[in-house]
């Protein structure tokens, strides 16, 4: 069964720390891996996407990894700041399909 | 504002009475997907259309559940007899795809979804 499991389920910081999220994906065949960032009450939005060949990529603050072998994906974000409290969904693609498979998120919260 | 949009934004109905919702995707998109969210849970794919044609619809959409993309762009989806187990967000996303096979890595757009309250 194609499975997208995230940790943790939630994470408090405080503004200016690091953080780092984690995405495990039993998904076959896979096509690419998304990380999303969806606000309390809003659609998710696209932060990054990595194919099979990408280990790295970045988008200003936050950094994604992806290991291929092991099947995991991570999002990295330094300097946290208030406007990154929300959710952060893993997102894996399956071949030709136009399904996306979603984790469950994991809820951030930054505190002052 | 030219992303994709959803109204009403929230809906409170009695259990037993229809709902309809609306999405508009970004204009030249040709693909609209239908997502249902509960609390605490990522999406669940409910069906998609590529222009007018429903392609797939997921289990998840029993008899109750209905979509519509009748022109191609703008799309609608009703539940009738609602449930309070209907309660949820329910988010639109579209994506434009010139590869018929659907292998190319486009990206979904979401809309700002609308949250279903029923009582």
């Amino acid at each position: 069964k194609n499975q997208v499991e995230q940790s943790p389920q939630s994470l408090i910081i405080l503004e200016g720390k690091n953080c780092t999220l984690q995405c495990n994906y039993t998904v076959s065949p896979f096509s690419n891996l998304r990380w999303y960032k969806q606000d309390t009450g809003r659609g998710p939005v696209s932060l990054t996407i990595m194919t099979f060949s990408e280990n790295t990529k970045s988008n200003g603050r936050y950094t994604a990894t992806l290991d291929a072998d092991t099947k995991q994906s991570s999002l990295h974000i330094t300097a946290s700041q208030l406007s990154d409290s929300a959710s952060y969904i893993c997102v894996v693609r399956s071949g030709g399909y136009n399904k996306l498979i979603f984790g469950a998120g994991t809820r951030l919260a930054v505190h002052p | 504002d030219t992303g994709v949009s959803q109204n009403p934004r929230h809906k409170i109905t009695k259990r037993g009475q229809n709902v309809t919702f609306r999405c508009d995707p970004i204009s030249e998109h040709n693909r609209l997907y239908w997502y249902r969210q509960t609390l605490g849970q990522g999406p669940e794919f409910l069906t998609y259309f590529q222009n007018e044609a429903q392609l797939e619809k997921s289990r998840l959409l029993s008899d109750r559940f209905s979509a519509e993309r009748p022109k191609g762009s703008f799309s609608t989806l009703e539940i009738q007899r609602t449930e309070q187990g209907d309660s949820a967000m329910y988010l639109c996303a579209s994506s434009l795809s010139l590869d018929p096979t659907g292998s190319s890595y486009n990206e979904q757009f979401f809309g700002p979804g609308t949250r279903l309250t029923v009582l």
